[in-house]
């Protein structure tokens, strides 16, 4: 069965320092990975998505994320944060059993100080 | 381009009692999921509806059914409402069934069961 680990339920930066959110994959092929993020009470907005094309993937609001497979690794990062970028994260895989399903990590919390 | 609308935005209803949720999917897209979001958590999946089919379910019981019409609008009900089913609900639409396709997420209902 595939699944998704967020590591760390929060994490805090400064406003211009490095966002990097981390995010662990279980799958025994290749994976299909997302990120997306939740405003406070909004719906799921994609960031981006790898399926395989390049392993670094970019997205919406400067956002990133390196596909490692040595490592089961697709952590997202932004060079220099925003206070806008304070939401909650969550990285998912495509359930290649399930129709494509999403199946969710549990969120990672950010916060960006001034 | 609509994306994907959900309605009603907020609920409150009584243990017992049977609740109807109701989505309309992005335009072009066929394929329909629903999600319960408790708080704190990740989205859980509760089941997909690609042209008015079931084609996916998890793991909730047979009092939460759905139904998707063939404009591809869907409806979530949820029968004999328990506390526990107090949660946001998310409607996301794909343009196809299957791995690697990003999905549309609407903004959510926020059912309270009293």
């Amino acid at each position: 069965a595939q699944s998704v680990t967020q590591l760390g339920s929060h994490v805090s930066v400064s406003e211009g320092a490095l966002v990097l959110l981390r995010c662990n994959y279980s799958s025994s092929v290749p994976p299909y990975l997302f990120w997306y993020v939740q405003y406070p009470n909004q719906g799921l907005q994609l960031l981006l998505k790898y399926t395989s094309a390049a392993t670094l993937v970019k997205g919406i609001n400067g956002f990133e994320a390196e596909f490692k497979k040595s490592e089961t690794s697709f952590h997202l990062t932004k060079p220099s944060a925003h206070m806008s970028d304070a939401a909650e994260y969550f990285c998912a895989v495509s359930d290649l059993e399930g129709g494509g399903k999403l199946i969710f990590g549990q969120g990672t919390e950010l916060s960006v100080k001034p | 381009e609509t994306g994907v609308t959900q309605s009603p935005t907020h609920l409150i209803k009584t243990r017992g009692q049977q609740v109807t949720l109701r989505c309309s999917s992005q335009s072009g897209h066929n394929t329909v999921s629903w999600y319960q979001q408790a708080l704190g958590q990740g989205p859980q999946f509760i089941f997909q509806y690609y042209r008015e089919e079931e084609n996916g379910r998890g793991n909730f019981p047979p009092r939460f059914s759905g139904l998707q019409f063939p404009n591809y609008s869907s409806e979530l009900n949820v029968n004999a409402l328990e506390l526990d089913d107090s949660a946001l609900y998310l409607c996301a639409s794909s343009e196809r069934t299957g791995v690697g396709y990003g999905y549309t997420f609407g903004s959510g209902t926020r059912l309270t069961v009293v």
